[in-house]
């Protein structure tokens, strides 16, 4: 069965509005969570890194105030998007790391549309 | 800068034949190495990973190659099933489950 649930699967929202996608470990208690980003037809793009208890460490040209990441609890990461935009429309992906040995575990993605 | 990419953007093989997708890494300072399947609409699928202290690892219908000489990586698929039609990404573990990914290969299984 899944060690990392991620909900929702898709989501559709209107441009402008913010959407929250939520990635739990089930298996595990993670300290480390990664968020990732996939365009149709492309791999997969680090977005940032969650850590629990502490503020996200983002990649380069990922926008922290557009990308709300909070992980307040060892099983639960979640990302924010804010004012979304058609542009944001993506495959948003998690995954969270087995402590014990440092296997990621992936979520099975969010769709968002934004219209 | 350092990257992890693949040579074939897309595999065509027919049902039962072997397959084999490749994957040239840059950094030679990664020490290991995972393959992921990933279907449409879904999530990557861990199949098989390596280490760096090691040339080969067998799973079920799957092997991996690592030659660290050339900085190249490979995963074949023995009699090769409609149900292995997906895209096929090798990553590189930069530390503590932080990856980043090749470019991916659609697999085609024909019949």
């Amino acid at each position: 069965g899944a060690v990392v649930s991620q909900h929702p699967s898709r989501v559709i929202c209107k441009s402008g509005t913010s959407v929250k996608i939520e990635c739990r470990s089930l298996d595990f208690q993670a300290t480390t969570m990664f968020w990732y980003r996939q365009f149709p037809k492309q791999s997969l793009m680090l977005m940032a890194t969650s850590n629990e208890g502490s503020k996200a460490t983002y990649e380069q040209g990922v926008e922290k105030d557009k990308f709300l990441i909070n992980h307040a609890s060892l099983t639960l990461s979640t990302l924010t998007v804010t004012s979304a935009h058609p542009e944001d429309s993506s495959f948003y992906i998690c995954s969270a790391r087995d402590p014990t040995d440092g296997e990621a575990f992936f979520g099975q993605g969010t769709r968002l549309t934004v219209v | 800068g350092e990257s992890v990419g693949l040579h074939l953007p897309t595999l065509s093989v027919q049902e039962g034949d072997n397959s084999i997708i490749n994957c040239a890494y840059s950094n030679s300072a990664s020490d290991y190495f995972i393959w992921y399947k990933q279907e449409s609409g879904k999530g990557p699928q861990f199949i098989i990973d390596i280490r760096s202290n090691m040339d080969k690892r067998q799973g079920q219908r799957v092997t991996v190659l690592l030659n660290k000489t050339v900085k190249h990586l490979s995963l074949q698929i023995a009699a090769t099933q409609p149900g292995d039609s997906a895209v096929y990404f090798c990553a590189e573990n930069s530390g503590w489950g932080k990856l980043q990914f090749g470019a991916g290969t659609q697999v085609v299984v024909t019949p």
